[in-house]
């Protein structure tokens, strides 16, 4: 199926400092929707992005989704040690079908 | 309420054993998904249906996979024999039919194959 890519594939920080990943597509999405994997636990879902260039808040974390509709950022503002897990940003597909991207493992150092 | 449900939580089993991994979807969910995550593959997903019918099973990598969804609150991925290579942890989530496309993930299964 059609890949979303995910860069960077790890990331260390130090506690208090901004994170941000990126994902990027090479077909026009028709949303995008991200996911959090705490070590050891399951994806929980954070969040979809519909309309271009939307941008949504939640509490330290934004979420864009670019113009052109091909790619979305996850920004994170001063880190907390409960950040750490895998961000995933998810295509969504036709019906119920998702295809996750190979996700960023955060790492934040306290 | 309760989230969705997995079991077993861990197997280990050898190679050439059968494998049933069970799954219960949140209640009024009508579409389940089965995945597999390891590190060199990702999140795939491996199957999914709708209103207990299979609807793509394209993500099943080959006949020892089957997957069945007998009623509604119960699925089954079955591995039959199983190889090393299956070794993975299986997620079963499940999805409301008025919802968008958020799912929600179950535990997950550990699965070893010696």
């Amino acid at each position: 199926g059609q890949q979303v890519m995910q860069i960077p594939q790890y990331q260390h920080v130090q506690e208090g400092e901004d994170f941000t990943t990126y994902c990027n597509s090479s077909t026009t999405l028709s949303n995008i929707q991200w996911y959090k994997q705490r070590p050891g636990g399951h994806p929980v879902f954070l969040i979809q992005l519909v309309k271009s260039g939307e941008v949504k808040k939640q509490k330290r974390l934004t979420f864009q989704f670019g113009e052109a509709k091909k790619n979305s950022s996850l920004h994170i503002t001063a880190t907390q040690t409960t950040d750490v897990g895998t961000y995933f940003c998810v295509r969504g597909g036709a019906g119920n079908m998702l295809t996750f991207g190979g996700g960023t493992r955060l790492m934040v150092k306290p | 309420d309760a989230g969705v449900i997995q079991s077993p939580r861990h197997e280990v089993t050898e190679m050439g054993q059968e494998v049933t991994l069970r799954c219960k979807p949140i209640s009024g969910h009508n579409s389940l998904f089965w995945y597999r995550q390891t590190m060199m593959r990702g999140l795939e997903l491996l199957i999914y249906f709708n209103n207990n019918v299979p609807i793509d099973d394209s993500g099943m990598p080959e006949d020892r996979f089957s997957a069945k969804m007998p009623n509604a609150s119960f699925s089954t991925l079955k591995i039959q024999p199983s190889e090393p290579r299956d070794s993975a942890v299986y997620f079963c989530a499940s999805k409301r039919r008025d919802s968008y496309n958020e799912q929600f993930f179950g535990p997950g299964t550990r699965l070893t194959v010696l």
